[in-house]
């Protein structure tokens, strides 16, 4: 079956290294997008692309990048990581831009 | 600037009891609003989309229906296993999704 995995589940890293979380999908959906979820803010959108070598920057982007370099992968790379960056974090993938969003698992990141 | 609300944050019912979650929406140009269903510690899972006011759609003991300012979506003789968050989303014109907080709700047997 087609599906959306990320890895790792769990990561726990220390301030100023660089992390990176993979999602990946085998739906061959063109869009694809990183979210990051907190207490008290619900999903909030990190990067997004809408294609292979597209990437476009949501409402909370600093501090993180994104590359597209094939259709099923959106790796999520946090340059140097903070305190303020622990959260679970979700990728999901659409068809289109007016489809329904899938999600995957989600990864918990501790940034101590 | 879109904006989503959820009401209420949490809500607990007894096994059997209806009840309806509410997700308000300020958004330009609505294309559509979504619900999802999360378990703890997993991802949303997708529920139902809704496109134009008027619009009701079912699955088994949820129902969720659509105004031009808000969404419900109404929860018959709920079960134990009915007991998750319930997210609400909107796309509008910058096609991007904006997801609500959140309602939690437990479903006590």
């Amino acid at each position: 079956d087609a599906e959306i995995t990320q890895s790792p589940r769990h990561k726990i890293t220390e301030t100023g290294r660089q992390v990176t979380l993979a999602c990946h999908q085998t739906w061959n959906h063109n869009n694809m997008f990183w979210y990051r979820q907190d207490l008290g803010h619900g999903l909030r959108l990190i990067h997004y692309s809408y294609g292979v070598q597209d990437t476009n920057k949501g409402e909370v982007s600093d501090g993180y990048s994104v590359s597209r370099s094939n259709t099923e992968d959106l790796p999520l790379t946090l340059e140097s990581a903070a305190s303020s960056q622990t959260s679970v974090y979700f990728c999901a993938s659409s068809r289109q831009n007016t489809d329904t969003q899938y999600f995957g698992p989600g990864t918990r990141l501790t940034v101590l | 600037e879109d904006q989503v609300t959820q009401s209420p944050e949490a809500l607990r019912l007894q096994e059997g009891e209806s009840s309806s979650l509410n997700c308000s929406y300020t958004v330009s140009g609505l294309r559509g609003l979504f619900w999802y269903r999360q378990d703890p510690g997993k991802g949303p899972e997708f529920l139902f989309t809704l496109y134009s006011a008027g619009e009701e759609k079912e699955k088994e003991r949820l129902k969720a229906t659509l105004t031009k300012k808000e969404s419900f979506l109404h929860i018959t003789a709920p079960k134990p296993e009915d007991s998750a968050t319930y997210l609400c989303a909107v796309q509008a014109g910058g096609q991007n999704f904006v997801f609500g907080p959140g309602t939690r709700l437990s479903v006590l047997p």
